[in-house]
């Protein structure tokens, strides 16, 4: 257990439709990444927020969207799914939002859009 | 923007036997971090070593080890005494230093698959 937590583990849903997908960091952990990994596009930084608010975007799509609350878990929602964001979608922690140090990763959430 | 480029898509080795993983990145800035991670089968991102730019010396952790080659732009892993239990996915990554201006994300390799042979 690396102590970052990612619920649900699967989710399977229709195109156009919407999910969330929720990350606790590890305790004391400020920062939430959020990253998609896929067949195509690889391993790729969709967003950052430190201490509930956005840090820095990466190649996130405007259909996407995340937050971070006050006790620091994170929701990452997507919208108007397409199959081609069919991917394992991860969360990752770190202490501050300058890490000096690797990411700790969550076991990723596997969202199947059909 | 950076890239980090893995040349090699899959590998395998023996058992007990040393390999080394490639990595080369493209980078205009002179302070970042590498890393290397392990995705078992389980899909599980593990982190396997660091490297600070600005450290001339090679990061090592037990049979981990890399060989950091700043100018080159090169950044390999090696793995000694091979076991089965190396067997998965391993990607480089690079990140930026927060002063450098650039992405605070990491930004991925495609990845080596690594197969351990008994």
């Amino acid at each position: 257990d690396s102590g970052v937590t990612q619920t649900p583990k699967h989710l399977i849903t229709a195109t156009g439709q919407r999910v969330t997908l929720r990350c606790s960091p590890r305790s004391g952990d400020l920062s939430v990444y959020w990253y998609q990994q896929s067949l195509d596009q690889g391993l790729q930084f969709l967003i950052q927020y430190y201490n509930g608010e956005e840090r820095a975007k990466g190649n996130i799509l405007e259909r996407f969207s995340a937050q971070q609350f006050p006790d620091l878990h994170s929701e990452l929602n997507l919208s108007s799914l397409e199959l081609g964001d069919s991917a394992l979608y991860f969360c990752a922690s770190s202490l501050g939002g300058a890490a000096n140090y690797g990411y700790t990763f969550g076991s990723g959430t596997r969202l199947t859009v059909v | 923007a950076q890239t980090v480029t893995q040349s090699q898509p899959e590998m395998s080795v023996q058992e007990a036997e040393t390999v080394t993983l490639s990595c080369t990145y493209d980078t205009s800035e002179s302070d970042y971090y590498l890393f290397w991670y392990k995705q078992p089968p389980s899909r599980q991102m593990i982190l396997v070593i660091r490297q600070e730019a600005y450290k001339q010396q090679n990061a090592t952790e037990n049979r981990f080890s890399v060989n950091f080659q700043k100018a080159a732009k090169s950044f390999s892993l090696k793995i000694s005494d091979s076991q089965l239990g190396d067997a998965a996915m391993y990607f480089c990554a690079y990140r930026s230093t927060p002063w450098g201006g650039g992405a605070d994300g990491l930004t991925f390799g495609k990845g080596t698959h690594l197969i351990i042979q008994p």
